[in-house]
């Protein structure tokens, strides 16, 4: 079974400038969540995505945003690209938060390693 | 103040070792607590989860919860230079549809031979 796949593996952006990341799920999942990894800060999270609707955004600004596709791959866009946006953007993807799952795990992608000059 | 501190490190250790990682939380809400591993280079890979307050063992590695305390560690044994990883603690909050993961800022460990 293919894991989650995300491009490009790497991204050089100068500031103000506009990014895209793409995410394929695993198959059979619905679910897709973005996290930001910034040096020493952890995963921060972005975005969920549950059968092509936004459920949920973390505290970001509205410059990042994203939308899930009708086969359930993802896009990341982020806008008036700033030097602290620099850091690995990772995608996870799960079952479908209906799929009666008392825990429904998360698998992650290698991620997509942003680098704003 | 986090909602999930992780002691931050790095840790190094020798072959061998008992190695113990640990995180604190303040949100009574969160459901499931987890440990991903990470390597270098790659995404987080589930290692253990675990819903209620006691020990979970897996192999080598055994997963604490104290939700009285508010508090996860997760303890390797007979540590080998292949768990030189970064690890990082998680907590799951799932209500009412609204569903994400509050991880730990990572703990970075070496095993050295």
């Amino acid at each position: 079974e293919a894991g989650v796949t995300q491009s490009p593996t790497h991204l050089i952006k100068t500031r103000g400038q506009q990014a895209t990341l793409r995410c394929s799920p695993i198959s059979g999942h619905t679910s897709v969540y973005w996290y930001q990894q910034a040096l020493g800060l952890g995963l921060q999270f972005l975005l969920w995505y549950d059968e092509g609707e936004e459920r949920n955004r973390g505290n970001f600004p509205p410059r990042f945003s994203g939308r899930q596709f009708p086969n359930y791959s993802s896009e990341l866009n982020v806008n008036a690209l700033e030097l602290e946006d620099s850091a690995l953007y990772l995608c996870a993807s799960s079952h479908a938060r209906t799929s009666g799952r008392a825990y429904n795990e998360q698998f992650f992608g290698p991620g997509t390693r942003l680098t704003v000059l | 103040q986090k909602e999930v501190e992780q002691d931050p490190g790095p840790l190094s250790v020798p072959e061998g070792a008992i190695v113990s990682l640990n995180c604190t939380y303040s949100n009574s809400a969160f459901q499931y607590f987890m440990w991903y591993r990470q390597y270098s280079r790659k995404g987080p890979e589930l290692l253990m989860y675990t819903y209620s307050s006691g020990n979970k063992e897996d192999g080598r590695f055994t997963a604490q919860v104290d939700k009285s305390s508010k508090y996860i560690s997760l303890f390797i044994r007979d540590s080998q230079p292949s768990d030189s990883a970064t690890y990082l603690c998680a907590m799951r909050l799932f209500s009412g549809g609204y569903n994400k993961l509050i991880f730990g800022a990572g703990t970075r460990l070496a095993v050295h031979p």
